[in-house]
C-alpha cells in the first residue's frame, strides 16, 4: 500500500523568504502526485499535479514542486513567500489499491509566515 | 467552475443522535468521498463511493455509514453520535474514467461538535 511523509509539522518562514515544504512517498510503482492546499475555515485546493513527463511541474500561485524518483519524493517550493500563504499545505499520492484507486494524504504541513 | 457543497458548515450534536451530513456537488462526478481531518492525523478516509448506489469502506469507517441514492448526493451518516466523531468531516468529488489521474474537488468542510 502506498504512504506519504510530510517530515514537517509546522514550518515558519519570513515574508519574502523562500520555501520547501517536503514530502516522501513510498509506492511501487510511477505514482501520482498532488499537492493540495487549504487555507482557514475552507477545504482543499488542488496546487499542483505530476503525473508523468517533465519532472519539474508548475502550479498556481507561484508554487512548483519537483519529482525525484531516486529520493521518492516531491517537495513543493515557493521562491518567495506572501502572508496570504500561510495556509495547511498536504501532500497525496494517487495509487492503486485493491481495485480503486484511492489518494492517500499526508498529515499535512501547517505554514506559518511572519511579517 | 466545479462546486461542491456541504450542508452545514458547523454542527453542534448531542451524544446519542443520530447524525446526517449531506455533500452535492454540480459537475456529474462518479466518485465521491468523506474524509475525517483531524489536527495531527491529516486526511483519513471514512467512505468512497464509485457511484450511485455503490460505496466501499475506507480506512475508518466504524460508527459511519454512507448513502448515495442520487448521483450528485453523498450523505454521512453517524448512528449514534459519540464525542469522539467531533471533527471536521470533509466531503470530495472526482471524475472516474482515468483512475487516480483525476484531481478530487473538496467541499468547505463540516466541522462537527459532539456534546
Amino acid at each position: 500500500a502506498q504512504s506519504v511523509t510530510q517530515p514537517d509539522i509546522h514550518i515558519t518562514v519570513s515574508e519574502g523568504a523562500s520555501l520547501e515544504l517536503r514530502c516522501n512517498y513510498s509506492y511501487g510503482a510511477t505514482p501520482y502526485l498532488f499537492w493540495y492546499v487549504q487555507s482557514p475555515g475552507q477545504g482543499l485546493q488542488l496546487l499542483l499535479k505530476y503525473f508523468s513527463g517533465d519532472t519539474l511541474v508548475q502550479g498556481i500561485k507561484g508554487f512548483e514542486a519537483e519529482f525525484k524518483r531516486s529520493q521518492s519524493s516531491f517537495n513543493l517550493r515557493k521562491p518567495s513567500v506572501h502572508w496570504s500563504d500561510a495556509a495547511e499545505y498536504f501532500c497525496a499520492v494517487g495509487a492503486r489499491a485493491g481495485g480503486s484507486y484511492i489518494p492517500t494524504f499526508g498529515r499535512g504541513t501547517s505554514l506559518i509566515v511572519h511579517p | 467552475d466545479v462546486k461542491v457543497t456541504q450542508s452545514s458548515r458547523y454542527l453542534v450534536k448531542r451524544t446519542g443522535e443520530k447524525v446526517f451530513l449531506e455533500c452535492v456537488q454540480d459537475m456529474d462526478h462518479e466518485n465521491m468521498f468523506w474524509y475525517r481531518q483531524d489536527p495531527g492525523l491529516g486526511l483519513r478516509l471514512i467512505y468512497f463511493s464509485y457511484d450511485v448506489k455503490m460505496k466501499e469502506k475506507g480506512d475508518i469507517p466504524e460508527g459511519y455509514s454512507v448513502s448515495r441514492e442520487k448521483k450528485e448526493r453523498f450523505s454521512l451518516i453517524l448512528e449514534s453520535a459519540s464525542t469522539n466523531q467531533t471533527s471536521m468531516y470533509l466531503c470530495a468529488s472526482r471524475i472516474a474514467g482515468a483512475g487516480a489521474r483525476n484531481i478530487q474537488y473538496f467541499g468547505a468542510g463540516t466541522r462537527l461538535s459532539v456534546l
